[in-house]
């Protein structure tokens, strides 16, 4: 019954790497987002994506690039993997708002747990 | 910009009630979330709470929202070392994003 699908659970990759991390939903939403998790900082949003093709930055946009090619894949790509982006890094979904049906918010994926060395 | 602020821990002994506190400056919030993450886990919805509400329940599960102090609250009756976890409130304020608090990792005493 899995919704949000993150490929890896975990990752290590060296300094200067280009990474990708993949993100599937099956629940044909609309959004689809990034984000990192880091202890003592909470959730950060790193890019977010309204539409297919579509992109916007986040709070944190820098180091980082994303692509939406089709509705249900979100990539987030790591141009050139360095240390300060060892992070836990989530997925999220969510169905287009103010539609006068309950919003039940975000489905978030299982996370993957990025180490750079 | 909206601004969502939680303590970083609460412990607690097992069979106690928690209280996990969250404020929130958005006063056009349409819904306010609680999620739950697991150790090693992405975010689970917990319940969800309408900004015309100031009360809901789910079996041991009880969300207070007071609009007027723009704070909510979760509260676990009958904490389990199950409930063991990091507590994130999240407020809707627009269409489509959603902000989080720092989180609040509860610990379970035995």
């Amino acid at each position: 019954d899995v919704k949000v699908t993150q490929s890896s659970r975990y990752l290590v990759k060296r300094t200067g790497e280009k990474v990708f991390l993949e993100c599937v939903q099956d629940m044909d939403h609309e959004n689809m987002f990034w984000y990192r998790q880091d202890p003592g900082l909470g959730l950060r949003l790193i890019y977010f994506s309204y539409d297919v093709k579509m992109k916007e930055k986040g709070d944190i946009p820098e180091g980082y690039s994303v692509s939406r090619e089709k509705k249900e894949r979100f990539s987030l790509i790591l141009e050139s993997a360095s240390t300060n982006q060892t992070s836990m890094y989530l997925c999220a979904s969510s169905s287009l708002g103010d539609r006068g049906i309950v919003d039940y918010g975000y489905t978030f994926g299982s996370g993957t747990r990025l180490t750079v060395v | 910009g909206e601004d969502v602020e939680q303590s970083l821990f609460l412990s607690v002994r097992e069979g106690d009630s928690s209280v996990i506190n969250c404020t929130y400056t958005d006063s056009s919030s349409t819904y306010l979330y609680w999620y739950k993450q697991e150790p090693g886990a992405g975010l689970q919805l917990l319940t969800y709470i309408f900004s015309n509400m100031d009360m809901k329940q789910d079996q041991r599960l009880t969300v207070l929202l007071n609009k007027k102090d723009k704070h909510l609250s979760l509260r676990i009756a009958d904490t389990q070392t199950g409930d063991s976890a990091i507590y994130f409130c999240a407020e809707k304020a627009g269409a489509n994003n959603l902000f989080f608090g720092t989180g609040t990792r509860l610990t379970v005493i035995p």
